[in-house]
């Protein structure tokens, strides 16, 4: 079946550091989606990318759509103690009835203040 | 516009007791999907449904697990004569759309003692 690689998988970095973290795909995806859990509770959107090149902003956050469609990253800049948490990318095929999400495995991040 | 509301939180049920799982989806959404986390993995695609309609099911397991989304009232999930290794997180997502973002409610922890 698909599968999403997702790395690294556990980062430790200082307070103020920039983050980034990637997803790539052997399959083509319609859409990525990043998201972040923390402990408890339900993933939560991040930033959703639609188009093949687009690049989107959230804050601190920006993510890129591949151009080839099978891969994405992540970036977060100035990292704060709440960011803190497992970001997972998502990916979603497209055609047919396909709605379903197919997740990567996470990259947990820890934040030193 | 609320969340995705799941109920409960937390389930705790012996082996070969059942278990039911309710999902809320957002206001004006008519798209579910559940998924299962296990601790420390991501999220795993189990069945997608619109209002009356199982549309994929290909992550379900065939036997004891069942899912329906009536045209009035929540979603359910429901597991019969549970076992062990049924214990994990269970997430409910929703979207307005097949190929838009979908957002999750907060889980429901199944422990079967």
């Amino acid at each position: 079946g698909q599968q999403l690689n997702q790395s690294p998988q556990s980062m430790f970095i200082q307070e103020g550091e920039d983050v980034s973290m990637n997803c790539t795909s052997s399959s083509i995806f319609n859409t990525w989606l990043w998201y972040k859990q923390e402990p408890g509770e339900g993933p939560v959107l991040l930033i959703a990318l639609y188009k093949a090149g687009e690049l989107t902003s959230n804050g601190r956050l920006t993510a890129q759509f591949g151009i080839t469609r099978k891969d994405s990253f992540l970036n977060i800049s100035a990292s704060i103690p709440s960011d803190v948490g497992i970001y997972f990318c998502a990916g979603q095929l497209g055609g047919g009835s396909q709605g379903n999400l197919i997740f990567g495995k996470g990259t947990k991040l820890s934040v030193k203040p | 516009n609320a969340g995705v509301m799941q109920n409960p939180r937390h389930l705790v049920r012996r082996r070969g007791q059942e278990a039911r799982l309710r999902c809320s989806p957002m206001k004006g959404h008519s798209h579910v999907y559940w998924y299962r986390q296990l601790p420390e993995e991501g999220l795993k695609f189990m069945v997608y449904l619109q209002k009356e309609n199982i549309i994929d099911e290909s992550g379900m397991p065939k036997e004891r697990f069942s899912a329906e989304f009536p045209k009035e009232g929540p979603s359910i999930l429901r597991i019969q004569q549970v076992v062990r290794g049924d214990s994990a997180a269970y997430f409910c997502a929703s979207s307005p759309g097949v190929h838009t973002e979908a957002f999750f409610g907060q889980g429901t922890r199944l422990t079967v003692v």
